[in-house]
Formats: C-alpha cells, structure tokens, sequence
C-alpha cells in the first residue's frame, strides 16, 4: 500500500520568497506522483505530475518538484511566492496496476503569503 | 474550470436521511472517482467507476453507494446519514481505467451537513 506525508500543515512565507512544500511517499513499486492545489471553496487544480519521464517536473503558475527516489520525497518548490499562491496544496500517489486507479493524499500543507 | 460538474452546490440534511449527490465528468472521460474531504480524515478515496462498472473501491461505508450511467454520469447515494457523514465530497474523472499516470481532473464539491 503507498501511503504520502506532508511535513508542515501550515507554512507562511512573504511575498517574493522561496516557497517550499515537502512531500514524502511510500510505494512498493514505481510511483505516479502529484500535486493538487485548492484555493477557498472550490475543488482540485492539478498543478504537475511525475510519471517517471523526467525527474525535474515544471507544473502551471511557476511551480515545480524534483523526484528523488533515493530520499522518497517530491518536494513542490517555487522561486518567488506571490499572494495569490495562497492556498492548500496537496501531495498524492498513485500505482499502475489492473485493479483501478485510486489516488492517496496527503494531509495537505496550508500556504499563507505575507505582504 | 476542470469540466466535471456536480450538484448540488450545498446540500443540508438531519440524521437518518438518505441524499443522492450527481456528478457529471468530462466529455470523454470513462473513469469517474468519488473523494470525500473532512476535517478528520482529510481527503480519501471512496469509489471508482469506469464506463458503468465499478473498478476500485476504497474506504466507503455500507450506507454509501454509488453508480454510473450509460451517459456516464455518475450517483453518490449517501443513506442513514450521521453527525459525522458531513464533509465535502468530490467526483472527478479521468480518460481511462487505470494506469496511475492517468490524470483526475476534480469537480467543484457538494458540501453535506448533517444537522
């Protein structure tokens, strides 16, 4: 079973800092791995995904994460935050296999941007 | 805006009443997946359907069910509900059947409180 945890339920940086979201996996086998962002009220915007192409992955809106098997993480990185990134973001999971096709999140990291 | 839709938007109910939640998914998409989100759990998968069969099931509780129609358009049937069945509950969809790098684009949520 995978499983996906997000360290720092809440992270706040200012305006124009580097924004840092961590995400660690577990699978036993190769995973799919991605990124969501829901902003107040509405539903999940996908921000990238890791389908094992390339281990550097550039997602919408100036983000990115780097697949690092040997650590297990994904972490979702953007140079300079902007006020409008502020939003819940979430790390999921997902396995190739015959038996469907279930994505497992993570708890979710609330990112606050400071004036 | 992903092109899945769901209503109802809202939806207010007491203990013991049952309520059907719909979810339409993108013109094309075969998969459809329910999710619910609360403050306890966070986000869990519940069910997948793929062109009318179900395909993967996850946490879901005996009171629930679920369907999809020949259009593809897809049924949460909540019965019995509790204090604790309230949350928002998600519908995505998704081009194919598995396959974990298949991308789920998400709905907007129907928010279930059980009064």
């Amino acid at each position: 079973a995978q499983s996906v945890t997000q360290l720092g339920s809440h992270v706040s940086v200012s305006e124009g800092a580097l924004v840092l979201l961590r995400c660690n996996y577990s699978s036993s086998v190769p995973p799919y791995l991605f990124w969501y962002v829901q902003y107040p009220n509405q539903g999940l915007q996908l921000l990238l995904k890791y389908t094992s192409a390339a281990t550097l992955v550039k997602g919408i809106n100036g983000f990115e994460a780097e697949f690092k098997k040997s650590e297990t993480s994904f972490h979702l990185t953007k140079p300079s935050a902007h006020m409008s990134d502020a939003a819940e973001y979430f790390c999921a999971v997902s396995v190739s296999n015959n038996a469907g096709n279930m994505l497992t999140f993570g708890g979710g990291t609330r990112l606050m941007v400071k004036p | 805006d992903s092109g899945v839709t769901q209503t109802p938007k809202h939806l207010i109910t007491a203990t013991g009443q049952r309520v059907t939640l719909r979810c339409s998914p993108r013109s094309g998409d075969l998969s459809v997946y329910w999710y619910q989100q609360s403050l306890d759990q966070g986000l869990q998968f519940l069910i997948q359907y793929y062109n009318g069969e179900e395909r993967a099931k996850g946490n879901i509780l005996e009171r629930f069910s679920a369907q999809q129609f020949p259009d593809l358009h897809s049924e949460l049937n909540l019965s019995s509900l509790e204090l604790g069945d309230s949350a928002l509950y998600f519908c995505a969809s998704s081009p194919l059947s598995g396959g974990g790098a298949d991308t789920q684009y998400f709905g907007p949520g129907t928010r279930l409180t059980v009064l």
